[in-house]
């Protein structure tokens, strides 16, 4: 079957480093993308994948490791803003098929 | 900007009736998806189209059918609908995925609630 795995909460004070791990296994693998959703939201894009290694978007990372069937999102010098839900989307088909992982709850605490 | 709409933030239906949810984008992108998110389930895909008539079946299609005449327009129908129906309904579009990647962008989502 296809599954993705991440921890359901993670709790951090602001300016901690918080990673946030995913485990997948799908019949299809093209990349790892990683969403942001607010508390009634809509969620959106922050970052993707595609080769192992480490991409940066300013506090945020992304890693991915195909061997592992692996990746994570780090979310550095945390702010309250940050407070939200992540998700893990595995891209399953050429043409941009996402799968989903069930989500981490990030709570910023001050 | 990308804007994704859908027909209505919350929505309220009796068991049986017939549910119509709509979305619209003005991005010109040629897929587009249907998500329903639940506590603790992530989001599911219902059914998805990466082409105008096409149509293809998701994870959860049960109960379920879809519309795709248009490019722009992906209407989501519930035939019958019925209480485990009741959920958080999410469209999304997204270029189609030749590039190295295809963010898809997400419309408000419709609470909808069968009583």
């Amino acid at each position: 079957g296809q599954s993705l795995e991440q921890p359901s909460e993670v709790t951090a004070v602001e300016g901690a480093i918080v990673q946030i791990n995913c485990t997948y296994q799908t019949s299809g693998f093209y990349g790892l993308s990683w969403y942001q959703q607010h508390d009634g939201g809509a969620p959106t894009f922050l970052s993707y994948n595609a080769l192992d290694g480490l991409e940066e978007t300013g506090r945020f990372s992304s890693f991915l490791s195909r061997s592992d069937s692996y990746g994570y999102l780090l979310l550095q010098e945390l702010q309250m803003k940050d407070s939200a839900s992540y998700f893990c989307a595995v891209r399953s088909d050429s043409w941009g098929k996402l799968q989903f992982g069930a989500g981490t709850q990030v709570v910023v605490t001050p | 900007d990308v804007k994704v709409t859908q027909s209505s933030r919350y929505l309220v239906k009796r068991t049986g009736e017939k549910v119509f949810l709509e979305c619209v984008q003005d991005m010109d992108h040629e897929n587009m998806f249907w998500y329903r998110q639940d506590p603790g389930l992530g989001l599911r895909l219902i059914y998805f189209s990466y082409d105008v008539k096409m149509k293809e079946k998701g994870d959860i299609p049960e109960g379920y059918s879809v519309s795709r005449e248009k490019k722009e327009r992906f209407s989501l129908i519930l035939e019958s609908a019925s209480t485990n129906q009741t959920s958080m309904y999410l469209c999304a579009s997204s270029p189609q995925g030749r590039g190295p990647y295809n963010e898809q962008f997400f419309g408000p989502g419709t609470r909808l609630t069968v009583l």
